[in-house]
């Protein structure tokens, strides 16, 4: 069974410029969480969906926002980025509530 | 808010050697706390989760224990080797129904062949 995949793998973008990333779950997950980590701050929790409906929400400006869709792939959007934005974007997916979280590789963003 | 604390921060033991990873987290409030491992510039790789309701678990010669009470977690690595060279991530979840975790910030283990 494949895993989580992420793409694109590598971005550069300028400061003001948006991003979209994206995020396919491992088949027949319907949770995806996505995970900001920064050497400063480490691993935080950016929001999750579960069947196209986001189920929490991490402490990210508004600018951070996502959305889910129907078979279950997931993206997120960055708008007026920042050099803070800088990162490694990770999502997760699983197939129940509590159970073990499923990593894709990552997406490395670059804000220059 | 639950907060997640990983000691030491870094670690370098000689391979054949067995370790112990600790984790601690301040709201015993949890539903499972999971253990992971990243290699340099990687995304994570989970070694083991354990329900709230659990004390242990094991995978060949990984051990993690959960202590709820007092907030403590601990990662016994068995007979060390090279390849277990990577950082490691407990990660706890506070909120029934949800997938949110909160991490803590690692110990980086340095296996010396």
């Amino acid at each position: 069974k494949a895993g989580v995949t992420q793409t694109p793998r590598y971005l550069i973008k300028t400061r003001g410029q948006q991003v979209t990333l994206s995020c396919s779950p491992i088949s027949g997950h319907r949770s995806v969480s996505w995970y900001q980590q920064t050497p400063g701050q480490g691993l935080q929790f950016l929001f999750e969906y579960f069947s196209e409906t986001q189920r929490n929400k991490g402490n990210f400006p508004g600018r951070f926002s996502g959305r889910q869709f129907s078979n279950s792939r997931s993206e997120m959007n960055v708008s007026t980025l920042e050099l803070g934005d800088s990162a490694l974007y990770l999502c997760a997916s699983s197939l129940k509530d509590e159970e073990t979280q499923y990593f894709g590789p990552g997406t490395r963003l670059l804000v220059l | 808010k639950q907060e997640v604390t990983q000691i030491p921060a870094a670690l370098s033991v000689p391979e054949g050697e067995n370790l112990v990873l600790n984790c601690s987290f301040t709201d015993s409030a949890i539903y499972n706390l999971q253990w992971f491992r990243q290699d340099p510039g990687k995304g994570l790789t989970s070694l083991l989760l354990i329900q709230s309701s659990q004390r242990e678990q094991t995978s060949g010669r990984l051990n993690a224990s959960l202590d709820k009470s007092s907030g403590r977690s601990t990662l016994y690595i068995a007979a060390s080797q090279p390849g277990d060279s990577a950082t490691y991530l407990c990660a706890v979840t506070s909120q029934t129904g949800a997938n949110n975790l909160f991490f803590g910030t690692g110990t980086r283990l340095t296996v010396i062949p």
